[in-house]
């Protein structure tokens, strides 16, 4: 079966950084996003690993490690704006089938 | 990247009734799908619509309380049978596939605005 984790909320003030922390357990990997999704909205993609390492989008970071079944989400100079909904998902087989965790809901405050 | 519409955005229903959801893209793509969110939650995978054979559906999800039709590589419905009030969910309509240069371009899904549905 397919498993993903990642906490369920998280708070931090305006200007902090925050990670959130996502594992997960696939029968494959070919992938792994993250999507955005504010409230009533559909999600927006924000990164994608396939490889180990960091990649860096401007005020946003995603990390992996195949090797653990883990990655991260790194946001810096949080913003009012950045309050929503954070999903990690895998692409276990490839092709564009997802598995989508439960989501972090993210509070950012002043 | 792919423009996805949804009709209609909102609706309230009466328990027993039956709504058609419509999701139209701008290009022709190799793969739709229909999720559910309810309240506060994450997306669940509903089924995949499979253009020219019956959907694909996920534990849990059966054709005759989801029936999808996709009979182009544009559009797709899912109809909500039945409904009571424990369908009342956002649902929504995402693609894939699209291809291009990178392994990303194969395996990101699009996401319609959604369909809120309410059901009294």
């Amino acid at each position: 079966g397919q498993n993903i984790d990642q906490p369920t909320e998280m708070t931090a003030t305006e200007g902090a950084i925050v990670q959130i922390n996502c594992t997960y357990q696939t029968s494959g990997f070919n992938g792994l996003f993250w999507y955005q999704q504010h409230a009533g909205e559909a999600p927006t993609f924000l990164s994608y690993n396939v490889l180990d390492g960091l990649e860096e989008k401007g005020r946003f970071s995603s990390f992996l490690s195949r090797s653990k079944g883990y990655s991260y989400l790194l946001l810096k100079e949080l913003q009012m704006k950045d309050s929503a909904s954070y999903l990690c998902a895998v692409s276990p087989s490839g092709y564009s089938t997802l598995t989508f965790g439960k989501g972090t809901m993210l509070l950012v405050s002043p | 990247s792919a423009v996805i519409s949804q009709k209609p955005s909102r609706d309230i229903c009466q328990r027993g009734t039956s709504l058609t959801i419509q999701c139209q893209v701008d290009s022709q793509v190799t793969m739709m799908f229909w999720y559910r969110q309810q309240p506060g939650q994450s997306l669940t995978l509903i089924a995949t619509a499979n253009q020219g054979s019956e959907a694909t559906y996920e534990s849990g999800f059966v054709i005759d309380k989801f029936p999808i039709s996709r009979p182009n590589l544009t559009f797709s419905t899912l109809t909500v049978s039945n409904m009571s009030p424990e369908d009342s969910s956002i649902y929504l309509c995402s693609v894939g596939g699209l291809g291009g240069t990178y392994l990303q371009d194969y395996n990101e899904q699009f996401f319609g605005p959604g369909t809120r549905l309410t059901v009294l």
